[in-house]
């Protein structure tokens, strides 16, 4: 099956600065790649997705790439705000959102 | 329009016993997905539901089991309870499940077994 590994599992940043989320999968035929973001005792929310025929997506401060040939992507969140702090967490799917393999989250630390 | 509902919000069981959690989807999701998510292993697929069935399964033993019924609502069963079976169960729901569909988390249900 679908193996995700997610770097790094810890980060703090100064308000202000870039954050970079990296992951990495196993299965050549996941397609579908989203992020979600998960605040605490709060439910996982979807952020931003990536499908397998797009290299980049973004949304605001927000931007993800895709790179099918290496099996990794990324998440960038730029101007990082306190609001951001939140643990993140990466999937990959081949058939869709309803079978998602995670990545074991990111807990990110924006420091104002 | 109403979110994924998940009840009970908590859950205290020993060992030995089984539980039933339930799941109600967003009006028109047929599509419901059940994850476990802990400390150390994180969010892991369980199954997921669609059209009454079990359409896909994750590496979790037999003791996990589902289902789902005509208005979408599912269960989840856990029998013979072990401590490792302490974790958050979110249910997630999203239309038909298909490639170009988004999936909707449920705020989940928190199970501790002592």
């Amino acid at each position: 099956g679908e193996n995700v590994e997610q770097h790094p599992s810890t980060l703090s940043v100064q308000e202000g600065d870039s954050a970079v989320i990296k992951c990495t999968y196993s299965d050549s035929a996941s397609n579908y790649f989203p992020w979600y973001k998960q605040e605490l005792g709060k439910r996982p929310q979807l952020i931003i997705d990536i499908r397998s025929n797009v290299g980049e997506k973004k949304d605001q401060r927000i931007a993800v790439t895709l790179n099918k040939t290496a099996k990794h992507f990324s998440l960038h969140i730029t101007e990082t705000q306190p609001e951001d702090s939140a643990v993140y967490f990466c999937a990959a799917s081949r058939g869709g959102a309803n079978n998602l393999f995670f990545g074991t989250g990111t807990r990110l630390t924006v420091i104002p | 329009k109403a979110g994924v509902t998940q009840t009970p919000r908590y859950l205290i069981k020993t060992r030995g016993q089984q539980v039933t959690l339930s799941c109600s989807p967003i009006s028109g999701h047929r599509s419901v997905s059940w994850y476990q998510q802990t400390p150390g292993q994180g969010l892991q697929f369980l199954f997921e539901y669609f059209s009454e069935t079990q359409r896909n399964k994750g590496n979790f033993p037999g003791r996990f089991s589902g289902r789902q019924f005509s208005n979408s609502r599912s269960e989840m069963n856990v029998s013979t309870l072990e401590l490792g079976d302490s974790a958050l169960y979110l249910c997630a729901s999203s239309l038909a499940g298909r490639s170009d569909e988004k999936l909707f988390f449920g705020s989940g249900t928190q199970l501790s077994v002592l």
